[in-house]
């Protein structure tokens, strides 16, 4: 079965530092990748998606960025994080056009 | 762009009572998902629809693709206190993507009194 994990679980960073979520799923080939955004507990905001290595599009412009440097490996990266940059912050795999499956998230407070 | 609103915000009901919630689109569907979200955790689906008029259960949740492929409803019948968190709707218009993006509700934050 497929398993999807992120890390880490908790982050507090202050402003200016870089950021590096990393999420991996497990047990599927070729998965399409999703980050998304959540803000107080409410709307999901779909930040990036990837069909495939190296292959990153953008959903809305913003401080942050992507990177998928193996199949199942997707990283969320900042080089200097602002406050409103605070956030849960979601993973999620899918066959091409089938369902979405999300990671546990990780909850990113920036001071 | 596509919208998705999703009524109402957040319920508060007593223990054993039904539960109704549902979007609507301003665009056309192919596909409807249901999710819901734990405190502090990922959304996990509940039910798919992918067929405009199908009528899907799991368990006490039943759910409703809307004929005009429009519209989704969920409901959740005899609640219990573990039916507590924020339930999402998703939409998906395949419309020549080859990733399936999703549309989401704001969700419904359900709170259950035992």
């Amino acid at each position: 079965s497929q398993t999807i994990h992120q890390w880490p679980a908790t982050l507090v960073q202050p402003v200016g530092s870089p950021l590096s979520l990393e999420c991996t799923v497990e047990g599927t080939s070729n998965p399409n990748l999703y980050w998304y955004r959540q803000a107080a507990g409410r709307g999901l905001q779909l930040l990036f998606y990837s069909v495939g290595i190296g292959q990153i599009s953008s959903e809305v412009p913003q401080n942050l960025s992507a990177s998928r440097p193996q199949d199942r490996q997707f990283i969320l990266s900042s080089k200097k994080l602002l406050l409103s940059d605070s956030g849960f912050y979601l993973c999620a795999w899918s066959h091409q056009t089938d369902t979405q499956y999300f990671g546990p998230g990780t909850r990113l407070t920036v001071l | 762009g596509q919208q998705l609103n999703q009524s109402p915000q957040s319920m508060f009901i007593q223990e054993g009572e039904d539960v109704s919630m549902n979007c609507t689109s301003s665009s056309i569907f192919n596909t409807w998902l249901w999710y819901k979200q734990d405190p502090g955790e990922g959304p996990v689906l509940l039910i798919a629809l992918y067929k405009a008029g199908e009528l899907t259960s799991n368990g006490r949740l039943t759910a409703q693709f809307g004929i005009t492929r429009k519209d989704s409803f969920l409901n959740i019948s005899a609640s219990i206190p573990s039916d507590v968190g924020i339930y999402f709707c998703a939409g998906r218009n395949a419309g020549g993507t080859s990733y399936g993006k999703l549309t989401f509700g704001q969700g419904t934050i359900l709170t259950v009194h035992p």
